[in-house]
Parts: C-alpha cells; sequence; structure tokens
C-alpha cells in the first residue's frame, strides 16, 4: 500500500521569506500523480500544485514550486515570498490509476509578519 | 469556489441515528470520492464512485453506504453512529480520468453527542 509521510508537524516562516515543506511517499508503481492541497482554518480543501510522475520538469504555480525526485520517492513545496494568507495546513497526497488520493499527515505553516 | 456543493455544513446528532450527507459534483464530472477527516485518523479515503457506479473502496465502515445517483449527485448514509464518527466529512470530484487533480466541497462537520 502506497504511504506519504510529512516529516513537519508545523513550519515558521518569516513574510516575504522561503519555505520548503517535505513530503516522502512510498510506492511500487511507475506511473502516479502528486499533489499539494492547502487547507486553511475555514477548512477548505484548496489545491496548490500537482506533479506527473512521468515529467522530469518540476511543476510551478506562481510563488509555489515542488523539487520532484522520482528516485528519492521525495515530493517538496516550496512557497518564494511567502505571505500572511498562505498560513495553513498543507497535505501532501498521492494519487495512483486507482484514482484514490493518499494523505499525509499535513504539516501546519505559520507565517509571521 | 470549487464547484462541488456539500450539504449540509453542519450536522449535530446522537448515537445510534442515522445521518445522510449530500454532494453535487462539478459540472461536467462524472467521479466522486467522499473521504473522512478525523484528528486520530487524518484524511482517510472512504469510496468513490464514476458514473453511478462503485469504482473504489478505501477504509468505509459496514455502517457507511453510499450511492451515485443519475443525476450524478452522490450521497454518503451513516448509520448506528458512534461517538467517533464524529469528523469532517469531504467529497471530491473529477472529471475521471487518473491525471485530474479533484475539488474539494467545503465538507460536512458531524458531531456525534
Amino acid at each position: 500500500a502506497q504511504t506519504v509521510t510529512q516529516s513537519q508537524p508545523e513550519m515558521s516562516v518569516q513574510e516575504a521569506e522561503t519555505v520548503t515543506l517535505s513530503c516522502t511517499y512510498d510506492t511500487s508503481e511507475s506511473d502516479y500523480y502528486l499533489f499539494w492541497y492547502k487547507q486553511p482554518p475555514s477548512r477548505q480543501m484548496i489545491l496548490v500544485i500537482r506533479q506527473e510522475a512521468y515529467k522530469q520538469q518540476n511543476a510551478t504555480e506562481n510563488r509555489f514550486s515542488v523539487n520532484f525526485q522520482k528516485a528519492a520517492k521525495s515530493f517538496s513545496l516550496k512557497i518564494s515570498d511567502s505571505q500572511l494568507g498562505d498560513a495553513a495546513m498543507y497535505f501532501c497526497a498521492y494519487r495512483s490509476r486507482g484514482n484514490k488520493l493518499v494523505f499525509g499527515a499535513g504539516t501546519i505553516l505559520r507565517v509571521k509578519s | 469556489d470549487s464547484g462541488v456543493t456539500q450539504t449540509p455544513k453542519h450536522l449535530i446528532t446522537a448515537t445510534g441515528q442515522r445521518v445522510t450527507l449530500r454532494c453535487s459534483p462539478r459540472s461536467g464530472d462524472l467521479s466522486v470520492y467522499w473521504y473522512q477527516q478525523s484528528l486520530d485518523q487524518g484524511l482517510q479515503f472512504l469510496i468513490q464512485y464514476y458514473n453511478g457506479e462503485e469504482r473504489a473502496k478505501g477504509n468505509i465502515l459496514e455502517r457507511f453506504s453510499a450511492q451515485q445517483f443519475p443525476d450524478l449527485h452522490s450521497e454518503l448514509n451513516l448509520s448506528s453512529l458512534e461517538l467517533g464518527d464524529s469528523a469532517l466529512y469531504f467529497c471530491a470530484s473529477s472529471v475521471g480520468s487518473a491525471g485530474q487533480p479533484q475539488h474539494f466541497g467545503d465538507g460536512t462537520r458531524l458531531s456525534i453527542l
């Protein structure tokens, strides 16, 4: 079974600085997708970014980018120019062709002004 | 706004009761997924429907059941409720293919007294 591990229960970053959230996963599959979701205090689940495993190029969405290391099974999220609105719980998720999402335990990100 | 609608937003009931949670997917999405988010179990996949048929099952209890109707909305039925069923229940939808991201509704907060 696939597992997703987020080893940082909580992270802090100064406004305008850069922070990286870590995620590792375990799978025997070669074809899969990885996602980062953001859950603010409102409890909504908001898609931040996604990565196809067959693509070597790291995904980027504005201030959000990933460092995808397939051999190491690592999928970290980098947030540049952090803003107060980035404060939230961030979940790393794995999705195989079976379609279900397997989530990590989450990382709480605090942004200091 | 993700386009996924969940009702009700909050539900308070007692042990032993039965409740129904409703989800309307985004327009055009054929797949519906149900997830449970609790403090002790984190975010867990329950079940997936695709175009009216059950496609995948996760950690869904036998007391829980779901269905997807011809108009593609879905209902999650929880019966013989226990205190441990208190959680945030999310519905998500996607077009259907494995690579498409899932978009989440705002969730239904279920509290068992």
